[in-house]
């Protein structure tokens, strides 16, 4: 049973406009929530994170939104650029660091110039 | 710092070897996480320790599988024998205890490529 889901394998955007990816979870239990960008050939590398406690978490261009009573979250980028194709996962865990992360399947995002 | 160290990059072996996989996390992380990503199952956790001690092993497929973690610089994944189902990239992540780390999240290796012929 997938706990974190992206229902969307991938996403094609245009150079300057917005960049929205989205994740659902399952379990109620996760209190943390993360996004990691990865490239080919790399190992994935963090972006941004989000506590529970929050629903908005801004970091430059990235900014994640927590939706908690819709068990969502989504990542915007504004303004996208080609640099930012990557494939996108988000994760989550419980309310220790010493949970165990779970990571959604990945997004692949082309930011097409 | 240079971050995760995986070795060996790509590793391409016959059905029924012994493989290796090889980790040196980044210094002063205390946490250590295997995680193995393959097309079908996405990015999975196999197994992760705290300072040195495995802490949760449920994600290691079966008794093929086994990591050893013998000092804090330093962290194996074994196979043996080795199935061509095994074929995936083998990524090694490392974070700081969970006071310092800031929300930073693990750091992960480049990965090893595994094919099992």
């Amino acid at each position: 049973d997938q706990q974190v889901k992206q229902n969307s394998p991938s996403l094609s955007v245009q150079e300057g406009r917005i960049s929205i990816l989205n994740c659902d979870y399952t379990n109620s239990m996760f209190d943390y929530f993360l996004w990691y960008k990865k490239y080919p050939a790399e190992g994935p590398t963090f972006l941004i994170s989000i506590s529970s406690i929050k629903d908005k978490n801004e970091d430059g261009r990235f900014t994640v939104f927590l939706n908690k009573s819709a068990k969502h979250l989504s990542l915007h980028i504004v303004p996208s650029q080609p640099g930012d194709s990557a494939v996108y996962f988000c994760a989550a865990r419980g309310r220790t660091s010493y949970d165990k992360v779970i990571f959604g399947p990945g997004t692949s995002l082309s930011v097409i110039p | 710092d240079a971050g995760v160290i995986q070795s060996p990059r790509h590793e391409v072996t016959e059905m029924g070897q012994e493989v290796t996989l090889r980790c040196k996390p980044i210094s002063g992380h205390n946490s250590l996480f295997w995680y193995r990503q393959t097309m079908m199952r996405g990015l999975e956790l196999l197994i992760y320790f705290n300072n040195n001690v495995p802490i949760d092993d449920s994600g290691m497929p079966e008794d093929r599988f086994s990591a050893k973690m013998p000092n804090a610089s330093f962290s194996t994944l074994k196979i043996q024998p080795s199935e061509p189902r095994d074929s995936a990239v083998y990524f090694c992540a490392s974070s700081l205890p969970p006071g310092a780390s800031h929300g930073k999240g693990q750091y992960f290796g480049p990965g090893t490529r595994l094919t099992v012929l």
